[in-house]
């Protein structure tokens, strides 16, 4: 039963134009979401997060929109540059769980 | 300030052999937890130390079993090894008192684990 769904397994686009990374989750009991970056032959790196909350996170040229009646995130980056480069994973986490539930990731090319 | 430390970087065992693996937390972070990366697949929850007591367990058998030191490094020890074993494998280290969570643990490079 996979509780977080990462549907596109790539994306490319154009430097200086919108990336758009897509999420679904099933658990509505999911009460935070955040998004790690991850290069080849390194761990996963901290992108943003969103608590249920909210449904905008902005962080300089990322930000995190969550549609909760919809159970769907998604992570805007704006402008894409080349070093965006990465496998990019959804995650979500429950309030008093320590466990963290990861899609499949999206491998997003940015070109030059 | 370091990161998050994981050694070996590669590992080559025999099926039913035992590994160990292990890890340094980042400076001052008191939690750690592991993750298991099949490949195609997104990080899946092994389990968690809080001030070396267990904190939370996801979908593995229990020959998979792990330890946290009072300098809070870590290790993962998996017995019996089987082909499916073969994996990243990935440490992660917080500091908010076990709820890390949300705030975005650090992870270490990870351990590459091949069985065969």
């Amino acid at each position: 039963d996979q509780q977080v769904k990462q549907n596109s397994p790539s994306l490319s686009v154009q430097e200086g134009r919108i990336s758009i990374l897509n999420c679904d989750y099933t658990n509505s009991m999911f009460d935070y979401f955040l998004w790690y970056k991850k290069y080849p032959a390194e761990g996963p790196t901290f992108l943003i997060s969103i608590s249920s909350i909210k449904d905008k996170n902005e962080d300089g040229r990322f930000t995190v929109f969550l549609n909760k009646s919809a159970k769907h995130l998604s992570l805007h980056i704006v402008p894409s540059q080349p070093g965006d480069s990465a496998v990019y994973f959804c995650a979500a986490g429950q309030g008093g769980s320590e466990k963290l539930v990861f899609g499949k990731g999206t491998k997003l090319t940015v070109n030059p | 300030e370091t990161g998050v430390t994981q050694s070996p970087t590669h590992l080559i065992k025999t099926r039913g052999q035992q590994v160990t693996l292990r890890c340094s937390s980042q400076s001052g972070h008191n939690t750690v937890s592991w993750y298991q990366q099949a490949l195609g697949q997104g990080p899946q929850f092994i389990f968690q130390y809080y001030r070396e007591e267990e904190n939370g367990r996801g979908n593995f058998p229990p020959r998979f079993s792990g330890l946290q030191f009072p300098n809070y490094s870590s290790e993962l020890n998996v017995n019996a090894l089987e082909l499916d074993d073969s994996a990243l494998y990935l440490c992660a280290s917080s500091s908010v008192g076990g709820s890390g969570g949300s705030y975005g643990y650090t992870f270490g490079s990870g351990t590459r684990l091949t069985v065969v």
